[in-house]
């Protein structure tokens, strides 16, 4: 089945810890990107990659990072999770840019 | 800065009826256009996609473009309670690597028994 895959999808952490939220697609699609969301905000996005390691900054990148080191897997990387972190986390991919996103079923992350 | 307009609502429709909802864009580039429903803790999926002037007609939902005006927008007929949900109108954009794509807020739709 073609999905985009994200875990975990609950997460509750303390300020500091590093931590790693994953996402593949099995798709074969060159684009990828993260997304939070947050009551009242919509989607932001965070980073996204046009393919293998070409990423770029979207419009709230502070505190993340991410790696395109494979075509399926795109990572999203907090090493010093703060409270202000918490959110719900998407993940999607795109075949293309003319191509809609297919999104993955999220991630809760809260930091405490 | 590009960006993506929407009505936030909520916008309450009788049951039956048509509900629409607008979207207008900034980048007169853009090419691609898609309309996401999501409703509450969920993940966007996808309603419809449209690429060119003029209408586009799926089951119950008809995407509207026009791209001289900016403006996309989406009609939901014979508006159903399951259809209550948030809205939400993309838009792919020219970027420093290409293409990227961009939401609006997202319009809050309530069709009432």
């Amino acid at each position: 089945e073609a999905q985009v895959t994200q875990n975990p999808r609950y997460l509750i952490t303390v300020t500091g810890k590093k931590l790693t939220v994953t996402c593949s697609q099995n798709m074969n699609h060159e684009y990828m990107s993260w997304y939070r969301q947050d009551p009242g905000l919509g989607l932001r996005q965070i980073y996204y990659s046009m393919n293998v390691e070409v990423t770029d900054k979207g419009d709230v990148p502070e505190g993340y990072k991410v790696s395109r080191k494979e075509k399926r897997n795109f990572p999203l990387i907090l090493e010093s999770p703060s409270p202000n972190q918490t959110s719900l986390y998407f993940c999607a991919s795109s075949l293309h840019y003319n191509s809609p996103l297919h999104f993955g079923n999220g991630t809760r992350l809260t930091v405490t | 800065q590009k960006e993506v307009e929407q009505n936030s609502g909520p916008l309450s429709v009788p049951e039956g009826a048509i509900a629409s909802l607008n979207c207008t864009y900034s980048d007169r580039g853009s090419q691609s256009f898609f309309w996401y429903r999501q409703y509450s803790g969920k993940s966007p999926e996808l309603i419809m996609f449209i690429y060119s002037n003029g209408d586009k007609e799926d089951g119950r939902f008809t995407a509207q473009l026009n791209k001289a005006s900016q403006y996309v927008s989406l009609l939901i007929r014979d508006s159903q309670p399951s259809d209550s949900a948030t809205y939400l109108c993309a838009v792919n954009i020219l970027d420093n690597y290409g293409q990227n794509f961009v939401f609006g807020p997202g319009t809050r739709l309530s069709v009432l028994p």
